[in-house]
């Protein structure tokens, strides 16, 4: 079992539409870490997080180290919001150690 | 991201060449990583560094060795390229805070 679970693997929606990507750990952390990537493209840090929530214009992102996840929601989602979101957790103990979500790809359709 | 840049963006080799890829950072990081990403599979540690002078083994170490002379350069080498290294490279950096920055990502591929 993979230490980081993403889901869903790939999500289309329409323009406007709500999303949320979820994220689920097995391991104690120090942080996690929210990530964009776009098609062929570099890989942008959203959030990084180690309690509650945070906010940035249309994304919010939430996590509730009891239960050990974390989602990310998208509030009138649009077309260049398609990309693929990356979860990634640092593990307690040892700042090196990141531990990477294999993406949840997201399609917003005009 | 400005302030990582990675050099080349893309490069064919074919099997056994060798080659170095740059990473290039101005914000003054300790922490550097060299990851792998293939498709399917989440980014995955190849080595990784805490300082000028020092680098250590990540998880997919084989094959790469790396060198972090200066503080804002990273370098990651194969010495004998194979197949198995195709793949997208990402350099990264951290800032105290733990926040990461990304470069653009070089794409190798290995006939």
């Amino acid at each position: 079992k993979n230490e980081v679970e993403q889901s869903p693997q790939n999500l289309t929606a329409q323009e406007g539409e709500f999303i949320t990507i979820n994220c689920s750990y097995s391991v104690g952390i120090s942080a996690l870490h929210w990530l964009q990537q776009h098609p062929g493209g570099g890989i942008v840090s959203l959030f990084m997080l180690s309690s509650g929530k945070k906010k940035h214009g249309r994304l919010i992102a939430t996590i509730n180290i009891q239960e050990k996840h974390s989602s990310l929601h998208i509030t009138a989602s649009h077309p260049r919001d398609s990309a693929v979101y990356i979860c990634a957790v640092r593990l307690r103990g040892g700042s090196e150690k990141l531990v990477f979500g294999k993406g949840t790809k997201l399609t917003v359709n005009p | 991201n400005a302030g990582v840049t990675q050099t080349p963006k893309f490069r064919v080799l074919k099997t056994g060449q060798s080659m170095t890829l740059l990473c290039a950072q101005d914000m003054n990081h300790e922490y550097m990583y060299w990851y792998r990403q293939d498709p399917g599979m989440g980014l995955r540690l190849i080595h990784y560094s805490v300082g000028e002078g020092t680098t250590a083994k990540g998880e997919v170490p084989d094959g790469y060795n790396v060198s972090r002379l200066k503080k804002q350069n990273f370098l990651l080498g194969l010495e004998s390229a194979a197949p198995s290294q195709t793949s997208v490279y990402f350099c990264a950096t951290d800032k105290n805070t733990g926040e990461l920055f990304f470069g653009e990502g070089s794409r190798l591929t290995v006939l």
